[in-house]
């Protein structure tokens, strides 16, 4: 069936670079995509959204871009720093907000 | 602002057993989600709801889950009988209701309840 994948399962950082996390969605009826990022025994908490008539949005150090053409969304994250650690999920979601599909999830790992 | 409310916590119970989770979501979100998320992976939609409709539980395995959300605020999943691969996190999310123009469906989650079955 479709689902929202990711290309890497985990990223390791330095701590005060910039962090880049990748999603492929596959499809195209898709109208609004969101980041969560998941500390451990927590649930998701919402970090930015983006809707598909937009190419970017920009956020607190985060920004999300969105490429229709080629189904693909990313996180950047500025600064990485130590709380950041987490793992991160896209989701998507059909109009009118249904359908919900999250992606498996990047483990972001950030060293010191 | 409270947010999303989950109990139990923590659920171990045998295989063929049932059990129930509840959820109270943040006063006046309109729209509730239940979530299954298994060690490892992202969140799975088991069912959504609007106010006390379903709006979506194509993922729902109706032969042995049920949730209900009777007076549109609180919901309850059940699960009846559990079998081994129930294993996971149950999360439960909501959102308000979107205005006009408004996409903006941004869900709160609650902590979880960790459900093991042995």
């Amino acid at each position: 069936g479709e689902s929202v994948g990711l290309h890497l399962p985990t990223l390791s950082v330095q701590e005060g670079d910039n962090s880049i996390i990748n999603c492929a969605y596959s499809n195209s009826a898709s109208d609004y995509f969101i980041w969560y990022k998941q500390e451990s025994g927590k649930g998701p908490q919402f970090i930015i959204d983006i809707r598909s008539n937009m190419d970017k949005r920009q956020g607190q150090r985060v920004t999300v871009l969105l490429n229709k053409t080629v189904k693909h969304l990313s996180l950047q994250i500025a600064a990485t720093q130590p709380g950041d650690s987490a793992v991160y999920f896209c989701a998507e979601t059909r109009p009118r907000g249904q359908n919900f599909v999250f992606g498996p999830g990047t483990r972001l790992s950030v060293l010191p | 602002e409270a947010g999303v409310a989950q109990s139990p916590r923590y659920k171990i119970i045998e295989k063929r057993q049932s059990v129930a989770f509840w959820c109270n979501p943040i006063s006046g979100h309109a729209t509730l989600y239940w979530y299954q998320q298994i060690l490892g992976q992202g969140p799975k939609l088991l069912i959504q709801f609007q106010n006390n409709g379903v709006v979506d539980d194509s993922q729902l395995p109706k032969d042995r889950f049920s949730a209900e959300r009777l007076k549109g605020v609180d919901s309850t999943l059940k699960i009846q009988p559990a079998k081994l691969e129930d294993s996971a996190m149950y999360l439960c999310a909501s959102s308000p209701a979107p205005r006009q123009g408004n996409f903006n469906y941004e869900q709160y989650f609650g902590p979880g309840t960790r459900l093991t079955v042995t």
